[in-house]
């Protein structure tokens, strides 16, 4: 299994760009966050999912959308990035059920000038 | 809603000693709650949980937290700190729900 896999890696974008961020993962998993992470701030949940076709705000949801239109992926969308999204987005999974492991991406540096 | 503190964003402990750090959480109902270690430049990695059976939870790497109700604190420690400890640390809670939210993280280093 490749986990939960996100793409790109590192991404520069311009004041007012959009772009997506690619998240998939193999374990079949029902729910699926995006957070970002922020010196001093830990991880913000932005959006989340509990399944296919289903989605909800996190805590700081604003200037990004999401969609789950397949278990495996759920993508992240800048509509009009400012630089206060510079930032590292993680894309994590997990189980049904509150105690389940949640297993995280290797992220995603994106840098907004 | 549930949130969580972690009281102190550095932590700083001679290789050997005792690391302790702290984590509160706020939540309506029990809760489940985890601690995730971020080592540098790196995703994040499941340390331990607790999903209401015993109080006292071992995870990996030697650490273990103690879920104490009435303090609503679900602190982590190790009784020998070593080098390959130093990272970052996130305490994270769960209600019923399907959200987990994060702590600010606290950084912990470890001095030879």
């Amino acid at each position: 299994n490749a986990g939960v896999t996100q793409t790109p890696k590192f991404q520069v974008l311009k004041t007012g760009q959009s772009m997506t961020l690619q998240c998939a993962q193999d374990m079949n998993h029902e729910y699926m966050s995006w957070y970002r992470q922020d010196p001093g701030m830990g991880l913000r949940l932005i959006h989340y999912s509990v399944g296919a076709g289903i989605t909800d705000q996190g805590e700081v949801p604003n200037g990004y959308n999401v969609s789950r239109s397949t278990t495996e992926d759920f993508p992240l969308r800048l509509l009009s990035a400012a630089p206060s999204q510079t930032s590292v987005y993680f894309c994590a999974s997990r189980d049904q059920g509150s105690g389940g492991e949640q297993y995280f991406g290797p992220g995603t540096r994106l840098t907004v000038t | 809603a549930q949130s969580v503190t972690q009281l102190g964003s550095h932590v700083s402990v001679s290789e050997g000693a005792l690391v302790l750090l702290r984590c509160n959480y706020s939540s309506s109902v029990p809760p489940y709650l985890f601690w995730y270690v971020q080592y540098p430049n790196q995703g994040l990695q499941l340390l331990l949980k607790y999903t209401s059976a015993a109080t006292l939870v071992k995870g990996i790497n030697g650490f273990e937290a103690e879920f104490k109700k009435s303090e609503t604190s679900f602190h982590l420690t190790k009784p020998s700190a070593h080098m390959s400890d130093a990272a970052e640390y996130f305490c994270a809670v769960s209600d019923a729900g399907s959200k987990i939210i994060f702590g600010s993280g606290t950084r912990l280093s470890i001095r030879p």
